[in-house]
């Protein structure tokens, strides 16, 4: 099994509809971030999580909401989805320290469409 | 703010050359990680070799390997005996460690190995 999962893995939504991407982890890391990436712009932050009581945002948060709530799970939400939403959105966890810090494990990403 | 350019949007090789990928970053940390991650067509962001700052000496991984130049802020990947499933993105990405935290990515490079 996939150490970082993400649901839905495609969806295409509407104009205003509220939409929520799920993420959960069994590498058992304290630290959650949720990243968009669109072509030609690379990955780009939007919310991360250093513990369960931590949130954070990140260089484009405005359109977004984040809740953690486990260790293992951290979701987004998109209030009232727009077409520039429209992106490939990733979930991915690290471990806080030791041999291997730094390295981020990434889900497979959700494709979302916002028509 | 840190920053990671990839200045090459696109190259194309023949199976078995080899073929470098070029990264530049700007900081004023002097303790920090630089990554490579690969996507392939599968959209799955997958670690291909990370250096630490500290080391002077290059990371290597099988047919990968690094030209870390600490004074100049350039970290380049050389690819040996190219494969056609290294066809795919890849992303420079750097994290200070005691700053901010957070991995910056570059906004990626595509790479074709044409048979």
């Amino acid at each position: 099994d996939a150490d970082v999962t993400q649901t839905p893995r495609n969806r295409i939504t509407k104009t205003g509809k509220r939409i929520m991407l799920e993420c959960s982890q069994t590498k058992g890391h304290d630290r959650m971030y949720w990243y968009r990436q669109d072509p030609g712009l690379g990955l780009r932050l939007i919310y991360y999580s250093f513990d369960v009581k931590d949130i954070n945002k990140g260089e484009i948060s405005d359109g977004y909401s984040v809740s953690r709530q486990a260790q293992a799970k951290f979701s987004l939400s998109l209030e009232s989805a727009i077409p520039n939403q429209t992106a490939l959105y990733f979930c991915a966890t690290s471990a806080p320290g030791g041999y291997g810090w730094g390295e981020q494990f990434f889900g497979p990403g959700t494709r979302l469409t916002v028509l | 703010a840190q920053t990671v350019t990839q200045s090459q949007p696109e190259m194309s090789v023949q199976e078995a050359e080899t073929v470098t990928l070029s990264c530049t970053y700007d900081t004023s940390e002097s303790n920090y990680y630089l990554f490579w991650y690969k996507q392939p067509p599968s959209r799955q962001m997958i670690l291909v070799i990370r250096q630490e700052a500290y080391k002077q000496q290059n990371a290597t991984e099988n047919r990968f390997s690094v030209n870390f130049q600490k004074a100049a802020k350039s970290f380049s990947l050389k690819i040996s005996d190219s494969q056609l499933g290294d066809t795919a993105m890849y992303f420079c990405a750097f994290i200070d460690q005691g700053g901010s935290e957070k991995l910056v990515f570059g906004k990626g490079m595509k790479l074709t190995v044409n048979p």
